[in-house]
């Protein structure tokens, strides 16, 4: 298995864009995460799906952030719009039951300048 | 105050040298405690994982211990190498209601970032 795929590696955008970024979790794991890592706050979870669902998005810091995920192997994380203090790597992490490890992805790298 | 603290925040050692890395948690309750290494660019990777019963645990040149009475852990790195420089993260599953959905939910230490000198 490739592990977690996240796209794309790197992403630099001016303030106001909308951003998208894309996870393809390990095939058969049925959790998946969003974190985010700053120097300040260091790994943030964001949002936390099981078969799909989204369980626990308390960690989402605000409306203009949303994530999906219509089907096992593909989830979304947008930010619209986006602002320079979202400037973050952004993980995804999948595992295939509770207590299991997480697998991370290689993470995207967001600038927004 | 954060829920997983660890120390020191950087540590420089010599290729060979051995050291410790610390982690005290505050989260409860308390379902596994594990250590990732992230490299530089790279998502972080588990080395090991402990459950409340667990002692001690080794993976190679890494043994993490835990004392869950005090709520302490610490990874232990023997002989080590150059490619052993990386961040060390300490991470606390608790578990977390959320929706009516009870699940582990991984909360981070900031990390120590270790640096190894040849």
């Amino acid at each position: 298995d490739a592990g977690v795929i996240q796209s794309p590696r790197h992403e630099v955008t001016e303030m106001g864009q909308e951003v998208t970024l894309r996870c393809k979790p390990i095939s058969g794991h049925n959790s998946l995460f969003w974190y985010r890592q700053t120097m300040m706050r260091g790994l943030e979870l964001l949002i936390y799906f099981n078969n799909n669902v989204p369980i626990d998005d308390s960690g989402m810091p605000e409306d203009r952030f949303s994530a999906k995920m219509p089907n096992a192997s593909f989830s979304t994380l947008k930010i619209q719009p986006s602002e320079p203090r979202d400037s973050a790597v952004y993980f995804c992490a999948s595992r295939n039951r509770e207590n299991t490890e997480a697998f991370f992805g290689q993470g995207t790298r967001l600038t927004v300048v | 105050k954060n829920q997983v603290e660890q120390s020191p925040q950087s540590l420089i050692i010599l290729e060979g040298k051995n050291c410790t890395l610390q982690c005290n948690y505050t989260v409860s309750p308390f379902s596994n405690l594990r250590w990732y290494k992230q490299d530089t660019g790279r998502g972080p990777v588990s080395l090991t994982i402990m459950t409340f019963s667990e002692n001690t645990k080794s993976n190679g040149r890494y043994t993490a211990t835990l004392d869950a009475d005090t709520k302490q852990s610490s990874l232990h790195i023997t002989a080590s190498q150059l490619s052993d420089s990386a961040s060390y993260i300490c991470v606390v599953s608790i578990f977390r209601d959320a929706g009516g959905t009870s699940y582990g939910k991984l909360t981070f230490g900031q990390g120590t970032i270790l640096t190894v000198h040849p």
